[in-house]
């Protein structure tokens, strides 16, 4: 039974790029949250998707959006990226609408460098 | 906005002594989560919290969720060099269905 899969693992980028991220949930889960984890810092919530719709929202900008497809699976977009978007970026998986209420599954994270 | 905060930051135990680490919530919560996250790794679910004065172990650790749902705390006892990461706590909002993540408790062992 495969976890929660992102990729791609590392990323550089230069300011004003954008940049996607993929994630796949933990099989059997329908629910996927967002997260920035700057260094040495907790993990702070993006969004979540539930039902191809995005249902929460954290307080980060419009350049950031996202997606969810019908396989659950979903991707993050950051548009024209900044110097301060440098971190790991976790997705998180759950089952129900409830998602945050009940036990995350995080994936391995993408590490994002802007230069 | 919700606000939750760990104390302390930094924890630096000897190998077999015990330690608490605190969580404090600006609003009162309906549920709190623990996680770990090893140095290099993604955080990892420990536990939820959902009662008013609840109290769970899970082996040496032990974890409590305040009567007012407002902090919760985490005990380890006889420290081990696996023990070593950062501790977070989360906690949902009552009506609400964000997690917010403190900042975490970075323990490290002295063998």
């Amino acid at each position: 039974d495969a976890g929660v899969t992102q990729s791609p693992t590392h990323l550089i980028k230069t300011r004003g790029q954008q940049v996607t991220l993929r994630c796949s949930p933990k099989s059997g889960h329908d629910t996927v949250s967002w997260y920035q984890q700057a260094l040495g810092q907790g993990p702070q919530f993006i969004f979540q998707y539930y039902e191809e719709e995005e249902r929460q929202r954290g307080n980060f900008p419009d350049r950031f959006s996202g997606h969810q497809f019908p396989n659950y699976s979903s991707e993050l977009n950051v548009n024209a990226l900044l110097l301060g978007d440098s971190a790991l970026y976790l997705c998180a998986s759950s089952f129900g609408i409830a998602g945050v209420s009940n036990e995350q599954f995080f994936g391995p994270g993408t590490r994002l460098t802007v230069l | 906005g919700q606000q939750v905060m760990q104390i302390p930051q930094y924890q630096h135990v000897q190998e077999g002594e015990d330690f608490t680490t605190y969580c404090n919530s600006s609003t009162t919560l309906s549920n709190i989560q623990w996680y770990k996250q090893r140095p290099g790794g993604h955080p990892v679910f420990l536990i939820q919290l959902v009662k008013s004065g609840e109290v769970k172990k899970q082996k040496r650790l032990t974890f409590q969720f305040g009567e007012a749902k407002k902090n919760s705390s985490l005990h380890i006892t006889a420290t081990q060099t696996t023990d070593v990461g950062t501790y977070f706590c989360a906690g949902v909002k009552a009506a609400g269905n964000k997690l917010t993540f403190g900042g975490g408790t970075r323990v490290l062992v002295k063998p």
